[in-house]
């Protein structure tokens, strides 16, 4: 498809157990980006990947989140024994380039994480 | 501390009207502002950027403002359809380099 993919779009967990969210980018797409919405609320930066740099790993709430992006295309936000604050969409975004070079991010249509 | 707000009460507005939605920051020099439009249940979709050195932008029925002395950019929907009916973000971009985004208004236009 055109657009970023991402998978589940819906999932229940129960609390303590491990979730993984799965983002593919738009192809030829250098940086991703990933965000959390909460109810009402608006989108909190988590992690954000560039190319072949370190992440910026800056916004990830706990130690129980991490992410990793393979071969520079597909990424993974893993989340371990989930707790009920964890549940919001999780949102992934692509551009083209990075931020300070240009600055639309194309985002998906999320993956809802319900933690009961 | 560093803030984006955006106006959390929804905004009811006659079809043809103008729209008008406001972003106000303090404590950010970004070097551009984004509009982004999301409907329920779907992810944001890029709708205009606005550089520091640029005071207005304009894309169809869109207008965007950006004053970095009152810290602030109006979003402007000219001749409202019941069709913009959706949230607007706006995002900036902070000095660490990345995009952070208010917590949207919800526009609703009335045929």
């Amino acid at each position: 498809g055109a657009g970023v993919s991402q998978s589940p779009s819906n999932k229940v967990t129960e609390k303590g157990k491990d979730v993984e969210l799965r983002c593919d980018p738009i192809s030829g797409h250098t940086a991703l980006y990933w965000y959390r919405q909460s109810l009402g609320q608006g989108l909190e930066f988590l992690i954000y990947f560039q190319g072949n740099s370190a992440p910026d790993k800056s916004g990830l709430p706990s130690d129980r989140f991490s992410a990793e992006r393979t071969g520079g295309s597909v990424s993974t936000l893993t989340i371990q024994r989930t707790q009920q604050e964890d549940s919001a969409v999780y949102l992934c975004a692509s551009s083209l380039e990075g931020l300070r070079v240009s600055g639309e991010l194309f985002f998906g249509e999320g993956s809802r994480l319900t933690v009961l | 501390s560093q803030k984006i707000e955006q106006n959390s009460e929804a905004l009811n507005i006659q079809e043809g009207k103008t729209a008008t939605l406001t972003c106000n920051y303090t404590n950010y020099s970004p070097a551009y502002l984004q509009w982004y439009r999301q409907d329920p249940g779907r992810g944001p979709v890029f709708l205009l950027l606005i550089r520091e050195n640029e005071k207005e932008k304009r894309k169809e029925r869109l207008k965007v403002t950006f004053d970095t002395t009152l810290k602030q950019s109006l979003f402007h929907i000219t001749a409202s359809q019941p069709a913009d009916s959706a949230t607007y973000l706006c995002a900036l971009l902070n000095q660490g380099g990345k995009l952070i985004f208010g917590q949207g208004t919800e526009l609703s236009v009335k045929p």
